[in-house]
């Protein structure tokens, strides 16, 4: 039972690139998210999905887009980078609709330079 | 703009002090959360207290919920070098599945 894992855990970008973040979860949760943690900002929901098929808009989602694979993979999309993306990324689970505890997966650090 | 804010936002204690944490938000919530996240590491969920409850215990961690006050605070008793971390609340509000997070408590805990 792995929780919740993302790939990469590192990436570096040039301004303009696209790159997809990974994430994917073994423990039949409906709900997965997004967050950015920058320093001295906590953690920022950049979206969501309450359940297979659907997303929604977090806090800051401009420059990003998800789709939710399936119910175990939620993925998150830079399509052309930005210095002001480069942050650390975590992925998040959770089992139902009312705000229950959510797991995180380890992060991606990633660098747009 | 984040709802939960933090304080102190560095606490540095020697083991076997005790470490309150303080978390203030600004509107209703169903429930309010506090996560602990080690340097380089994911959050880690650590208790939850539902807003009709006003003291939950686990282990080591009680936590209190004054919500006409609108604040909460974690206390971790008899603290070891181990429970450096950051520590995080989280306010579970009326929109669903959104959890807001507040900047965080940076502990160190000294042997």
């Amino acid at each position: 039972n792995a929780g919740v894992t993302q790939t990469p855990k590192f990436q570096v970008l040039k301004t303009g690139q696209s790159m997809t973040l990974q994430c994917a979860q073994d423990m039949n949760h409906n709900s997965m998210y997004w967050y950015r943690q920058d320093p001295g900002m906590g953690l920022r929901l950049i979206y969501y999905s309450a359940s297979e098929g659907t997303t929604d808009k977090g806090e800051v989602p401009n420059g990003y887009n998800v789709s939710r694979l399936n119910k175990r993979e939620f993925s998150l999309r830079l399509e052309s980078a930005a210095p002001s993306q480069t942050s650390v990324y975590f992925c998040a689970s959770s089992e139902d609709r009312e705000q229950g505890p959510q797991y995180f997966g380890p992060g991606t650090r990633l660098l747009v330079l | 703009s984040q709802q939960g804010e933090e304080d102190p936002q560095a606490l540095s204690i020697q083991e076997g002090e005790n470490a309150t944490m303080n978390c203030s938000y600004k509107t209703s919530i169903n429930n309010l959360q506090w996560y602990r996240q080690n340097s380089g590491r994911g959050l880690v969920h650590l208790i939850l207290i539902r807003s009709n409850e006003r003291e939950k215990h686990s282990g080591r961690l009680r936590v209190t919920l004054d919500t006409s006050k609108k604040s909460s605070s974690l206390l971790i008793t008899a603290s070891r070098a181990a429970d450096t971390a950051s520590y995080f609340c989280a306010s579970g509000g009326t929109s669903y599945g959104k959890l807001t997070f507040g900047q965080g408590t940076i502990l160190t805990v000294h042997p």
